[in-house]
């Protein structure tokens, strides 16, 4: 079935470097692919998504680029934070109603 | 505005009780999930339902069952309740359209479910 790789699983970085989380993906058909931010306790929030007509794009500090051929998406944080600490989830889409979740990047920025 | 609403937040339960957990939405959205979170393994789909008066199961349906009430509540159901199924449930909206594509999903605050 369709699924989604997520990688790295954790990632810690230095606060004020760059952070890349990649996720790949196997039904080909998918066209949207948004990520989530989870904090701890809390619910997936939406931070940034991408339609497939679309190779990059960015929110300040946040971009994600898509590459179809490959069948991979990726998640940059730069500038990182304190506040950037979180679990990270890619998603795709299959289908027209259904998301498939990547299993999260724990991603704790140390200050 | 209130977005997504799940109730309850919290609940203990004994094996082999049954129980719905609820959902409402109020942004008008057509499409409603139910999700469960495990630690280490994302967020798992257990039923969808892409616009009022269809529902469709996701990857872990069993043991579940889900009833569409009107556009706005989504309600999950566990019969007979056992330990396998403690964790965080989610409920989530959106509002997918046929054309146009799809749209980016509302979480609730999730329901932590214990089952002892």
């Amino acid at each position: 079935g369709e699924n989604v790789e997520q990688h790295p699983s954790t990632l810690s970085v230095q606060e004020g470097d760059s952070a890349v989380i990649k996720c790949t993906y196997s039904d080909s058909a998918s066209n949207y692919f948004p990520w989530y931010k989870q904090e701890l306790g809390k619910r997936p929030q939406l931070i940034i998504d991408i339609r497939s007509n679309v190779g990059e794009k960015k929110d300040q500090r946040i971009a994600v680029t898509l590459n179809k051929t490959a069948k991979h998406f990726s998640l940059h944080i730069t500038e990182t934070q304190p506040e950037d600490s979180a679990v990270y989830f890619c998603a795709t889409t299959s289908g027209t109603y259904k998301y498939i979740f990547g299993t999260g990047t724990r991603l704790k920025v140390l200050a | 505005n209130a977005g997504v609403t799940q109730t309850p937040k919290f609940q203990v339960l004994k094996t082999g009780q049954s129980m719905t957990l609820q959902c409402a939405q109020d942004m008008n959205h057509n499409s409603m999930y139910w999700y469960r979170q495990d630690p280490g393994m994302g967020l798992r789909l257990i039923y969808y339902s892409a616009s009022e008066g269809t529902t469709d199961k996701g990857e872990v349906p069993n043991g579940y069952n889900v009833s569409r009430l009107n556009k706005r509540e989504f309600s999950l159901r566990l019969e007979s309740a056992a330990p396998s199924q403690t964790s965080v449930y989610f409920c989530a909206s959106s509002k997918n359209r046929q054309t146009g594509g799809n749209q980016p999903q509302h979480f609730g605050d999730g329901t932590r479910l214990s089952i002892l």
